[in-house]
């Protein structure tokens, strides 16, 4: 069974770095196309990007100067992090797998829990 | 980016009738279109894909139809854990983008 898990600091201080890590069991990082996106309490969801074996990486051109995704093969984990933080940061992170083709696409199948990060000082 | 307008921002439906949830594209994404389900403290959860298929273990009262740049989502016969919050999202072209969501809740 493919579970995901979001974990790093809940709260972080403006103009600091967020940092994420998701721990993938039931597969293996090296097969799939993985993904963050977030959502800021009561807004619609926003994609950060999407990252595949450190070998294709693709971020959202609103957040491109200041985001890197990473992966951990060693540890079956990928990362986000997310630097010069604002109020406008705090949001609640997922981290999902790329597993359903569809076309030349590959849509969502399993997702994290999510995880809260409030930036403020 | 293309901006994706969900309408209305609220459904207010009873439990075994039929709602029906728009969703319009700044401009064409063609069939890649999806849909999905979210409940409250929950991830969301991927319902339709490519305009039209089911993801694994959505039940047959999900339909959705549409295509380029107008998209309709149909729930048949509303059950309890149906009221939700329902996005819709483009795959075609990149960055990827939500609609601002509908909320169906208990009429």
């Amino acid at each position: 069974q493919v579970q995901l898990q979001e974990s790093g600091p809940g709260l972080v201080k403006p103009s600091e770095t967020l940092s994420l890590t998701c721990t993938v069991s039931g597969a293996s990082i090296t097969d799939y196309f993985w993904s963050w996106i977030r959502q800021p309490p009561g807004k619609q969801l926003e994609w950060v990007g999407y990252i595949y074996y450190n070998v294709r990486v693709k971020y959202n051109p609103s957040l491109e100067s200041r985001v890197t995704l990473s992966v951990d093969t060693a540890k079956n984990q990928f990362s986000l992090n997310l630097r010069s933080v604002t109020a406008a940061d705090t949001a609640v992170y997922y981290c999902l797998r790329l597993g359903v083709p569809t076309s030349d696409r590959y849509v969502d199948d399993y997702w994290g829990r999510g995880t809260l990060v409030t930036v403020s000082s | 980016e293309i901006v994706m307008t969900q309408s209305p921002a609220t459904l207010s439906v009873s439990p075994g009738e039929r709602a029906t949830l728009s969703c319009r594209a700044s401009q064409s994404v063609s069939s890649y279109l999806a849909w999905y389900q979210q409940k409250p403290g929950q991830a969301p959860r991927l319902l339709l894909y490519h305009t039209s298929t089911r993801a694994t273990g959505v039940p047959p009262r999900f339909s959705s139809s549409g295509s380029e740049t107008e998209f309709t989502l149909t729930i048949s016969s509303l059950q309890s854990e149906d009221f939700a919050v329902y996005y819709c999202q483009q795959y075609n072209i990149w960055p990827r983008t939500f609609g601002q969501g509908t909320k169906v809740e208990i009429k």
